[in-house]
């Protein structure tokens, strides 16, 4: 089966820690993102990348980083440096038109 | 600046009958749309598209309408039915410009009540 999955499902970190979030598909699309969702708020655009090796910042990259040295990942490391990392994390990819994005089952972070 | 917005956060609908879900968006390169649900703790899942080029999709009991001069898209669902219970997001992408991002409202929580 052809999909994206995300590991762990929840995961707990310290303050002050950086933590890296998986994501892995097998859909053999080019494209890969990261969404933030916080209650009763829309997904924001952390960091997407249209091709291996290549990333861009979305709306709220400050805190964050990536990397994309294979196709089928993308792994989020969310930094010390990110002021309220507490919240939902969504991975997502989609080929080259990009029309339509498939998502992930989501990463739930609390930070204590 | 919300690019795209669902004012509506809830809506409440007998099964049977009719959901209306409405979305406004400012930026008028924005040229393709979409519609996804979500259930909670879980990824959204796609449900429906429009092109700039049409205004009306039809996918069953899904029909999105679009109405580039007011800038609104809205998501019929007939008939409702208890599962379709979720959050449903509109989102927007301009296709020429920003290749692949995708701009999502706030979502609007829908109970189809049995």
């Amino acid at each position: 089966d052809g999909g994206i999955t995300q590991s762990p499902k929840y995961l707990f970190r310290k303050e002050g820690q950086n933590v890296t979030l998986s994501c892995e598909q097998n859909l053999n699309h080019d494209a890969m993102y990261w969404y933030r969702q916080d209650p009763g708020q829309g997904l924001r655009l952390i960091y997407y990348s249209q091709i291996v090796n290549d990333f861009q910042k979305g709306d709220i990259a400050e805190g964050y980083s990536v990397s994309r040295e294979k196709k089928e990942s993308f792994p989020l490391t969310v930094t010390s440096a990110q002021k309220n990392p507490t919240a939902f994390y969504l991975c997502a990819s989609s080929d080259t038109r990009g029309q339509e994005q498939f998502f992930g089952p989501g990463t739930r972070l609390t930070v204590l | 600046d919300q690019q795209v917005k669902q004012n509506s956060p809830s809506l409440s609908v007998q099964e049977g009958r009719i959901s209306i879900l409405n979305c406004d968006y400012t930026n008028s390169m924005f040229d393709y749309f979409l519609w996804y649900k979500k259930y909670p703790a879980e990824g959204p899942t796609f449900l429906i598209s429009i092109s700039s080029i049409k205004d009306k999709n039809e996918d069953g009991r899904f029909t999105v309408f679009l109405n580039k001069s007011a800038k609104h898209l809205s998501l019929h669902i007939v008939p409702s039915q208890p599962g379709d219970s979720a959050v449903y997001f509109c989102a927007a992408s301009a296709r020429g410009t920003s290749y692949g991002k995708l701009t999502f409202g706030q979502g609007t929580i829908l109970t189809v009540h049995p």
